[in-house]
């Protein structure tokens, strides 16, 4: 039971335009949103996160876009950067649950020259 | 200050052992999280120790196990080790004095069961 999905595996992105990462959720509950990137032989690093009170928020290059009515979220990068090349995790955490997330598969994003 | 450190990086094992990894949280974290993260699979959640107890627990058989010390170091222990525990198995601190926290992730114990 795949309560967070991530449909895309892979995207590819030319450099210094705009990579969209999407993120679907089934559970009601989830009341907390996070981006996380994870390079090769590394841990996953927090990029950002959401309440669900909010619908954006912003942090320099990146915006995450929640619809709670669509149960979705998008990761936005602007611009792309090739150093922005890495598998993009989107996680939520329910209600009460303290720190358990709950991650997608992962979207694995190229940024090309 | 120092990042989430866990030990040994790397672990080659015979199905049928046992296996301890080992976990230091940033300091002044209480809450650990054990994740393991295969190919297809994504993270999934192992559980939580808060203050030595564990506070959440996922879908994984009783062959694993975790505890946390007094200092908040962690551990997991997987019992008669199988061929599908091979993953990368991250520890994740979080400060829990904030409700809306992230976690930080070590690099990680690459476990592999032959």
């Amino acid at each position: 039971d795949q309560q967070v999905k991530q449909n895309s595996p892979s995207l590819s992105v030319q450099e210094g335009r705009i990579s969209i990462l999407n993120c679907d959720y089934t559970n009601s509950m989830f009341d907390y949103f996070l981006w996380y990137k994870k390079y090769p032989a590394e841990g996953p690093t927090f990029l950002i996160s959401i309440s669900s009170i909010k619908d954006k928020n912003e942090d320099g290059r990146f915006t995450v876009f929640l619809n709670k009515s669509a149960k979705h979220l998008s990761l936005h990068i602007v611009p792309s950067q090739p150093g922005d090349s890495a598998v993009y995790f989107c996680a939520a955490r329910a209600t009460g649950t303290a720190s358990k997330l709950t991650f997608g598969t992962g979207t694995r994003l190229q940024v090309t020259l | 200050k120092a990042g989430v450190t866990q030990t040994p990086r790397y672990l080659i094992k015979t199905r049928g052992q046992q296996v301890t990894l080992s976990c230091s949280p940033i300091s002044g974290h209480r809450s650990v999280s054990w994740y393991q993260q295969t190919p297809g699979q994504g993270l999934q959640f192992l559980f939580e120790y808060f203050s030595e107890t564990q506070r959440n627990k996922g879908n994984f058989p009783g062959r694993f196990s975790g505890r946390q010390f007094s200092n908040s170091r962690s551990e997991m222990n997987v019992s008669t080790l199988e061929l599908g525990d091979s993953a990368l198995y991250l520890c994740a601190s979080s400060p829990e004095g904030h409700l809306l926290t992230e976690a930080f992730f070590g690099q990680g114990t690459r476990l592999t069961v032959v």
